[in-house]
């Protein structure tokens, strides 16, 4: 089993430009979710989703749009990247209600 | 204000040296705590589960809830070099969200 995998691995954008990061989980689980990770900050929830069709917004969601059509992937959009948005990326999924993510490797983010 | 409060160090020990690293959360609904475990340039990794209050021991790492006073502790007995990375607390809220602390980087020098 791959577990979660997510690509790329980095990423430089210009202001402005749009982007989709993939995330795909291949241990059947319900639950998925984007979290940003930066200095001091700890990991943000971005988007959730608790299955296929069904998705929501978490602490920081602003900038980001997710869709999920399967229950394999959850890509993360960003609209318009801004400075603001330069960070780690993790995606992870869970069987739901439970405590215990799975993440993926990350995607090393800058915009310039 | 975060829901789960975590200082971020850095921490640094000499091997064999007992870690002890703190959380403090706020809401009272939570009963799931987890501590995740990331090494540099990975994604984070369960270390630890544990529900309501209590200890949980685990070889040489054991997890503390006190929901009296909504603390989490991790203690990691004989620090080994291997051990160096950043420990995140988490609890799970009733929606199943995730809410993780900003982590605390470890340093155990050999």
């Amino acid at each position: 089993n791959a577990g979660v995998t997510q690509t790329p691995k980095f990423q430089v954008l210009k202001t402005g430009q749009s982007m989709t990061l993939q995330c795909a989980q291949d241990m059947n689980h319900e639950y998925m979710s984007w979290y940003r990770q930066d200095p001091g900050m700890g990991l943000r929830l971005i988007h959730y989703s608790v299955g296929a069709g069904i998705t929501d917004q978490g602490e920081v969601p602003n900038g980001y749009n997710v869709s999920r059509s399967t229950t394999e992937d959850f890509p993360l959009r960003l609209l318009s990247a801004a400075p603001s948005q330069t960070s780690v990326y993790f995606c992870a999924s869970s069987y739901r209600g439970q405590g215990e993510a799975f993440f993926g490797q990350g995607t090393r983010l800058t915009v310039v | 204000q975060k829901e789960v409060e975590q200082d971020p160090g850095p921490l640094s020990v000499p091997e064999g040296a007992i870690v002890s690293l703190n959380c403090t959360y706020s809401n009272s609904a939570f009963q799931y705590f987890m501590w995740y475990r990331q090494y540099s340039r990975k994604g984070p990794e369960l270390l630890m589960y544990t529900y309501s209050s209590g200890n949980k021991e685990d070889g040489r790492f054991t997890a503390q809830v006190d929901k009296s006073s909504k603390y989490i502790s991790l203690f990691i007995r004989d620090s080994q070099p291997s051990d160096s990375a950043t420990y995140l607390c988490a609890s799970l809220s009733n929606d199943y969200k995730l809410s993780f602390g900003a982590g605390t980087t470890v340093t155990v020098r050999a």
